[in-house]
C-alpha cells in the first residue's frame, strides 16, 4: 500500500460526458502528478501541482483540467469525453521539498480505470 | 527533452535463471532513472532509483541496476527470478537541461516479464 488513494476504482461513462477523479496523496507529500496509462500511447505525464500551484504540464488535453486543494487532495476533470480518452489514470505524490523536486520517489495510487463507451 | 526506449517489450525466462531488462534513455545534462514494477491491475512500485553516486544500484526484491553514461543505459538485472517477479516493469527518467522539470517522469514502453516454472 503505498498511501496514495484513488477514487473511484472503476468508471464506465458515455461519449460527451464529464468525469471527475479524485486522488489523495501520502501524509505530507506536497506534490502530486497526475499520469495516463494507455495501450497505444503508454504512461503518459498530464499534470503536476506542488502544494496548491500548478507547476508542470505534460500532454495534457484541453478538455481535461486539474486542481490541488488546500488539503493537497486533487482532482482530475475530463470532460467532452471521447472514446480514446478511456485508459488508466494514476495519481502519484511525493514530498517536493523545492530542492529535492527532481529525484524525488513518486508513489503510485491504485489506478481509476475509466471506460468511455 | 528526454525519452526512454525499453529495448525489449517481452522477456521469459525460467525460475532461477537471470534476467536483464534493458533501458537506453536520450542524454541530458543532469539525469535521474527510475525502475518501476507493475503487478496486475496495481499501481506502480519503486524498485530502484539512481540520482548521483555510486552507478551500481540496488533496489527491493534482489534487483539491481547499472548506470552506463557511456551508453546511456540503466540495465536492470536480478541473478535469480521467481513466479513472483512475473509482472511488467517500466523504466523511467527526469532531470534537467538548465531549466528546471520538477520531477515529471518520462517512461519507456514497458518490458513484461514472464516467469515460467
Amino acid at each position: 500500500d503505498s498511501g496514495v488513494t484513488q477514487t473511484p476504482k472503476h468508471l464506465i461513462t458515455a461519449t460527451g460526458q464529464r468525469v471527475t477523479l479524485r486522488c489523495s496523496p501520502r501524509s505530507g507529500d506536497l506534490s502530486v502528478y497526475w499520469y495516463q496509462q494507455s495501450l497505444d500511447q503508454g504512461l503518459q505525464f498530464l499534470i503536476q501541482y506542488y502544494n496548491g500551484e500548478e507547476r508542470a504540464k505534460g500532454n495534457i488535453l484541453e478538455r481535461f483540467s486539474a486542481q490541488q486543494f488546500p488539503d493537497l487532495h486533487s482532482e482530475l476533470n475530463l470532460s467532452s469525453l471521447e472514446l480514446g480518452d478511456s485508459a488508466l489514470y494514476f495519481c502519484a505524490s511525493s514530498a517536493g521539498g523545492t530542492s529535492v523536486l527532481v529525484g524525488d520517489t513518486q508513489y503510485f495510487g491504485p489506478g481509476t480505470r475509466l471506460t468511455v463507451l | 527533452a528526454q525519452s526512454v526506449t525499453q529495448l525489449d517489450s517481452q522477456v521469459p525466462v525460467f525460475e532461477e535463471a537471470p534476467v536483464e531488462l534493458r533501458c537506453n534513455y536520450s542524454s541530458s545534462v543532469s539525469v535521474y532513472l527510475f525502475w518501476y514494477v507493475q503487478y496486475p491491475n496495481q499501481g506502480l512500485q519503486l524498485l530502484l532509483k539512481y540520482l548521483s553516486g555510486s552507478t551500481l544500484v540496488k533496489g527491493i526484491n534482489g534487483f539491481e541496476a547499472e548506470f552506463n553514461k557511456s551508453q546511456t543505459s540503466f540495465h536492470l538485472r536480478k541473478p535469480s527470478v521467481h513466479i513472483s517477479d512475473t509482472a511488467e516493469y517500466f523504466c523511467a527518467v527526469t532531470g534537467s537541461a538548465g531549466g528546471t522539470s520538477y520531477g515529471k517522469l518520462t517512461f519507456g514502453q514497458g518490458t513484461i516479464l514472464t516467469v515460467h516454472p
